[in-house]
Formats: C-alpha cells, sequence, structure tokens
C-alpha cells in the first residue's frame, strides 16, 4: 500500500493564484515526520518543510503554507499568489518512528506549471 | 558549495557496462542514503550507510547493485552490468544523524544514468 500519495499528478495555475497541493500518507506509528521537497526543472531536489506528528500547528513562510491535520492525515501545502519559478514537481514524504534506519517514503509528486 | 556533491550528473552506458556514481555528503554529515527515481515516479529509497557500515540496504536490488561509504572518500554506488531498466536518476542525501527517524536528510543534484 502506498505510504504517501499525492493524488494530484498535474496542476496549472496562472501566475498570482493560489494553489493548494495535497498530500495524503498512512502510518500506524504515533511518532512520525512528515516532509516536502521541490524539485524544479533544473532537477535538484530543494528541501522546504519539516513537521513531526506531535506538532499540528499549522506553518507559515513567506508564500508557502502548510495545513497538517491528523484527523484526516494530511498535510497540505499552498503557494499563495504563485509565480514563475513556483513551477516545479513538489514531493510530499513520510518518515516512521519506528524505522531505525530513516527511511523515507516518498508521494509519485505534483507536478505544478504557474502560467505567466 | 557545503551541500551534497553527486558525479556525474549524467552518465550514459551501454547495456552490459558497469555504472559507477560517487556522492560526498554534506560538510559534517556522517549519514548517506541512496534513492532512485524512475521516469514519472517518486523517489524509492535503495540503502543508508554510515562510514564502512550498510545499515539499510533493503530496497537495493538483489542482484548487479552495490554501495559502499568508506573511511575515506565518497560514498559510492555501482551497478554492473546495466540494464535498459537501470536508466533513472539516483539521487544521494546526507544528514548529520541519525538511529533515530525524521533528521531531515538533503538531496544531492543527482545523477541521470541513461542505458542505451
Amino acid at each position: 500500500a502506498q505510504k504517501v500519495t499525492q493524488a494530484q499528478t498535474e496542476i496549472s495555475v496562472v501566475e498570482k493564484e493560489d494553489v493548494t497541493l495535497d498530500c495524503v500518507y498512512e502510518t500506524r506509528d504515533t511518532t512520525y515526520y512528515l516532509f516536502w521537497y521541490k524539485q524544479p526543472p533544473s532537477g535538484e531536489l530543494v528541501f522546504l518543510i519539516r513537521r513531526n506528528s506531535f506538532d499540528e500547528q499549522n506553518e507559515i513562510s513567506g508564500r508557502y503554507s502548510w495545513n497538517f491535520q491528523k484527523s484526516t492525515s494530511s498535510f497540505n501545502f499552498t503557494i499563495t499568489a504563485s509565480q514563475v519559478v513556483d513551477s516545479a514537481v513538489y514531493f510530499c514524504a513520510l518518515s516512521e518512528g519506528t524505522n531505525t534506519g530513516n527511511q523515507f517514503y516518498f508521494g509519485t509528486g505534483t507536478s505544478l506549471t504557474v502560467i505567466p | 558549495n557545503a551541500g551534497v556533491m553527486q558525479n556525474p550528473r549524467h552518465l550514459v552506458r551501454r547495456r552490459g557496462q558497469e555504472a559507477r556514481l560517487r556522492c560526498s555528503p554534506m560538510k559534517g554529515h556522517s549519514h548517506v542514503y541512496w534513492y532512485r527515481q524512475l521516469p514519472e515516479e517518486g523517489l524509492k529509497f535503495m540503502v543508508y550507510l554510515q562510514k564502512e557500515n550498510i545499515i539499510d540496504e533493503s530496497g537495493m536490488p538483489k542482484e548487479r547493485f552495490s554501495a559502499e561509504f568508506p573511511k575515506e572518500g565518497p560514498s559510492i554506488l555501482r551497478i554492473q552490468q546495466v540494464v535498459r531498466g537501470d536508466s533513472a536518476a539516483y539521487f544521494c542525501a546526507s544528514s548529520h544523524r541519525t538511529g533515530l527517524s525524521g533528521n531531515t536528510i538533503y538531496f544531492g543534484e543527482g545523477s541521470w544514468l541513461t542505458v542505451v
């Protein structure tokens, strides 16, 4: 079973629109960690955020915000006033507390295109 | 550049040849991870290493693939007798410490292997 599901394969928005990328995870651990990474067209993976399962407080960083809801096992990512430079593939990932190897489970990614 | 360094960025091999991918972790990091990204898929965990030790290789194919992280020098992911299905992006990541899950891992820019 897929531990991390990103149902949106591709999203296109017009510049300055807001966009939310969905992430649903599955785990039996009570301690776990969630991450978002960005992969721009150049290919590298850029770390965006890390949250632990005990901290449900939403986080805002500039135009980026994250909504963590344990009740729905979701960790959604919103970009406000999108820009062309936001065009990238975004990956959500899960690391479980019982995993001593720190293995990350990645979703299949959401490809975001921001149209100027 | 104090980030995770991977080389080569792009590698072309004929079927049956060997591919060697190198990774130098971020300064101060002693834990290395290798992930594989197949076309149109998310990243899949392959192996986790510390200096001179393989900690978790549960994601490594049983044959042809091996990894090492010697006391001196970079980590090496070695693929023998490559086949077309090995064509993928191979990402190395490093972290400062682990043993516990949830430590942020920082990725290199990836090595794109093409088997012709």
